[in-house]
Parts: structure tokens; C-alpha cells; sequence
């Protein structure tokens, strides 16, 4: 159990384009996920904090209209980074709290790759 | 910024060697968990530690939460070459709220 399923796993698009990235629990619910940007060789860092049903939190110093978040169900939350730039080339990574593990333990998914050229 | 310290950074090991690394802070933690991070994927959960002074085992890893709430150790026992990758160490910090805050990493390389 406590599966985090990130689509697609890579991605290349032109500067200027948006691109959505897509994060779905696939078994259990997920109220809160989480979206993280990691750099080569570097920890993991934590964008924002989306909440099912309502607005996502965003860490300081991340652009909120720039990498939008939209958790719209129980199972799903979407990173849009719009209007992307070769400096949003990074790799994203989104993940949830399982609830049946006692709402502490985070499960990752696979990551996405994005390119921007 | 982080407020976890990692180390080591980085470990060259010969393969059937143990491995230890540790992460601390000046801030008490209410869980700590361990990962374990290949190339190009994202982090896997190795053991998670919620009291302090607990000890946990999984296969030939071991992890301990400190009595301090401080501090963590994760140990390998007796490496083999699928070991190597990025471990990270990860907490709640006591009254942060739900996001977890992760060390820097410690890379680790085993020669066969």
C-alpha cells in the first residue's frame, strides 16, 4: 500500500509553454500533498503544501503564479509551471501522507524530469 | 533552509563493509524517517522512527531515534552493490506543522 504514482516521469518543452505535472495517490486518500523541486546533487526542497479543496501553501521565496497547484480531489494533485523557463529545469518530485500509517510516514513518487529548452 | 546535518556526505565503501551515518539538529524532531534515493527516482521510505530512543530494524538496515529527539543513526550491515545511492534523513520538527524537513544526503559508492 501507500503507492504515489507522478506522471510523466520526464518532459521537454520550449520556453515560454506550460507544463502540468500530475500526482495521484493510488491507494489511499490524500488530503495534504506535497511538491518539492531537487537540484543535481542537492536535498530535496519543499515548494508548497497542497490541500484538498483548498488553496496551497507555498513556501517563501516560491512563485505562486508561476507553479500552480491544484488539488482538486482525494487522490490527485496537479504542479503547473507556466510560462517555463531553462531555469525551471529541475526535477520535481510530489508526495503524500498516508493516513492508515499513522499520518507521518510520506511515500514519494518517481519524479519528473523537466527540461526546458 | 535545512535544519538537519547530515554526514557524511559521501562514503566510498568496499562491498560487505558496514555503514553508519547520523543526522542532527539543535531542534526536536517527533519522527524521523530514512530514505533511500536512486538516480532519476524519488525517494524510497527505509524506516520510519517515531519515539525516542526506539530501535528499528529492516533487513540489514538499522535506525535509532535518539533519546535527545536530536538525533538519528541509520546503519548498513554487510553493504552490496545495490546499497549504493543517496540515503536522506527527514523529521518533523516538534510544532512544524506537517512538512518534513530533510539533510543534505550522504552518497554512498561501494566497490565490488
Amino acid at each position: 500500500g501507500a503507492v504515489v504514482s507522478q506522471h510523466p516521469s520526464r518532459v521537454i518543452c520550449k520556453s515560454g509553454t506550460s507544463v502540468k505535472i500530475e500526482c495521484r495517490s493510488l491507494d489511499f486518500q490524500a488530503t495534504t500533498m506535497f511538491w518539492y523541486r531537487q537540484f543535481p546533487k542537492q536535498s530535496l526542497m519543499l515548494m508548497a503544501t497542497s490541500n484538498e479543496g483548498s488553496k496551497a501553501t507555498y513556501e517563501q521565496g516560491v512563485e505562486k503564479d508561476k507553479f500552480l497547484i491544484n488539488h482538486a480531489s482525494l487522490t490527485l494533485s496537479t504542479l503547473t509551471v507556466t510560462s517555463a523557463h531553462p531555469e525551471d529545469s529541475s526535477f520535481y518530485i510530489c508526495s503524500a501522507r498516508a493516513p492508515d500509517r499513522g499520518d507521518t510516514e510520506a511515500f514519494f513518487g518517481q519524479g519528473t524530469r523537466l527540461t526546458v529548452v | 533552509g535545512q535544519q538537519l546535518n547530515q554526514s557524511p556526505q559521501s562514503m566510498f565503501i568496499q562491498e560487505g563493509e558496514d555503514v553508519s551515518m547520523n543526522c542532527t539538529s539543535s531542534s526536536i524532531f517527533n519522527t524521523w524517517l530514512w530514505y533511500k534515493q536512486d538516480p532519476g527516482e524519488g525517494p524510497v521510505l527505509l524506516i520510519a522512527l517515531y519515539k525516542a530512543g526506539e530501535l528499528t530494524s529492516n533487513g540489514r538496515l538499522t535506525a535509532q531515534f535518539g533519546i535527545t529527539r536530536k538525533d538519528s543513526f541509520l546503519n548498513i550491515s554487510a553493504s552490496i552493490p545495490s546499497d549504493v545511492g543517496i540515503y536522506f534523513c527527514a523529521g518533523h520538527m516538534k510544532g512544524g506543522a506537517q512538512k518534513l524537513v530533510f539533510g543534505q544526503g550522504t552518497r554512498l559508492t561501494i566497490n565490488p
